[in-house]
């Protein structure tokens, strides 16, 4: 079973900052690898994919980088609305995710 | 538009059975595999399921294999999760999803599961 551990677990930023996610795989998931948002009631929402991929209707402050066993999730310059839990999953075995981090405002 | 609509949530208790349901619209279901993930009070995302387009091929976590069964019916577009012997740790929200290229492209709202006596 492939593990993710997301960092940090929470962070607290204002809006128009910079926000860097990191996710970790327990081994390598070459470059299948996904972001997802959720927003407190609501669904997750798929970001990115296969790394660095931005979904359909996803803003361009969004990005994705890495590969191997580390990854990380950019948002170049936080908007209101992006206070949310963001989670990485891997598609490489079974479907996991990381616990999530917390992005909320300072 | 992709439109998922989960049913048949509630209280159930420790033991008992629920069927779960995913109304499909907005895309060729058939040619789609789907799955359920879910999510405990305050936790973070499980995968629990998933069944390829036709149906021929289902997997489940470990967690639930052997209590649990994914089925679908293409001609109703529809997501089935039969859940069996039930227990208070399968408490959740439990999220219908389409999956392109492996990952989760769109969810329904989710249906809440409660297992208590």
């Amino acid at each position: 079973e492939i593990v993710l551990t997301q960092s940090p677990a929470t962070l607290s930023l204002s809006p128009g900052e910079r926000a860097t996610l990191s996710c970790r795989a327990s081994q390598s998931v070459s470059s299948y690898l996904a972001w997802y948002q959720q927003k407190p009631g609501q669904a997750p929402r798929l970001l990115i994919y296969d790394a660095s991929n931005r979904a359909t209707g996803i803003p361009a402050r969004f990005s994705g980088s890495g590969s191997g066993t580390d990854f990380t999730l950019t948002i170049s310059s936080l908007e209101p609305e992006d206070f949310a839990v963001y989670y990485c999953q891997q598609r490489t075995n079974w479907p996991s995710f990381g616990g999530g981090t917390k992005v909320e405002i300072k | 538009e992709v439109q998922l609509l989960e049913s048949g949530g509630g209280l159930v208790q420790p033991g008992g059975s629920l069927r779960l349901s995913c109304a499909a619209s907005g895309f060729t279901f058939s040619t789609y595999d789907m799955s359920w993930v879910r999510q405990a009070p305050g936790k973070g995302l499980e995968w629990v399921s998933t069944i390829s387009g036709s149906g021929d091929r289902t997997y489940h976590a470990d967690s639930v294999k052997g209590r649990f069964t994914i089925s679908r019916d293409n001609s109703k577009n529809t997501l089935y999760l039969q859940m069996n012997s039930l227990r208070a740790e399968d408490t959740a929200v439990y999220y219908c999803a389409k999956r392109a290229l492996y990952y989760f492209d769109h969810w329904g709202q989710g249906t809440l599961v409660t297992v208590s006596s």
